[in-house]
């Protein structure tokens, strides 16, 4: 069964400070992984799409990936009032066309 | 502007009727899927096209059909067999599976 697991939170992160979010999946052979953001009642938008091992930077966001130890992580710095949302990674396990989706992290930035 | 329109955005279904959820896209994308979203909830996949004319059952496909005539379309039917189908329903669009997904804004389907 190929999971992708997030904890459900809330994480309460004051605003300024930087908010970590992670999320491990089940399988080695995992090839792409991305971030999504969800506000409450509307759809999930893009946020950052990694492919490979390491560090990748867009803004104020960073993805990391680490595939030996099957994490994936999404660290948002100078947090904002805004950036509370849930946060949805995904993942696509081979070359077929799904992508598996934890159950979201839900943010809250406090003023 | 390129993007994916879902309609309507509130739907009510009377007992025992079918209704059809609308999503079309204009980003030539290949592939597209449905979701179903209940509260509180992550992403079901419902269905999932990777072609015109083609398209496979995702992990809660029961009570529900598609179909795929053209690129740009993909269509939706919640039928009578589906008995609890209030939920948000999100239709998405890849270049090809292993790419980014880019949603729609939703439907909202409850029961009358």
């Amino acid at each position: 069964q190929k999971e992708v697991e997030q904890n459900s939170g809330p994480l309460s992160v004051p605003e300024g400070a930087i908010a970590s979010l992670n999320c491990t999946y089940s399988d080695r052979g995992s090839q792409s992984f991305f971030w999504y953001r969800q506000y409450s009642g509307k759809s999930p938008e893009l946020i950052m799409s990694i492919y490979s091992n390491g560090d990748k930077e867009d803004g104020r966001f960073t993805a990391q990936l680490n595939k030996a130890s099957q994490y994936v992580s999404l660290l948002i710095r100078d947090s904002q009032p805004s950036d509370s949302a849930t946060y949805l990674c995904a993942v696509n396990f081979d070359s077929n066309y799904q992508l598996i989706w934890g159950a979201g992290t839900k943010l809250i930035i406090k003023p | 502007d390129g993007g994916i329109t879902q309609s309507p955005k509130y739907l009510f279904r009377k007992e025992g009727q079918n209704v059809t959820l609308s999503c079309e896209q204009n980003l030539n994308h290949d592939a597209m899927y449905w979701y179903r979203q209940d509260p509180g909830q992550g992403l079901r996949l419902i269905y999932y096209s990777q072609i015109v004319n083609d398209f496979q059952k995702g992990d809660i496909a029961e009570g529900y059909s598609v179909s795929r005539e053209k690129k740009e379309s993909f269509p939706l039917t919640v039928t009578s067999a589906q008995k609890n189908p209030t939920a948000f329903y999100l239709c998405a669009s890849s270049v090809r599976g292993n790419q980014p997904q880019h949603f729609g804004d939703g439907t909202r389907l409850s029961i009358l």
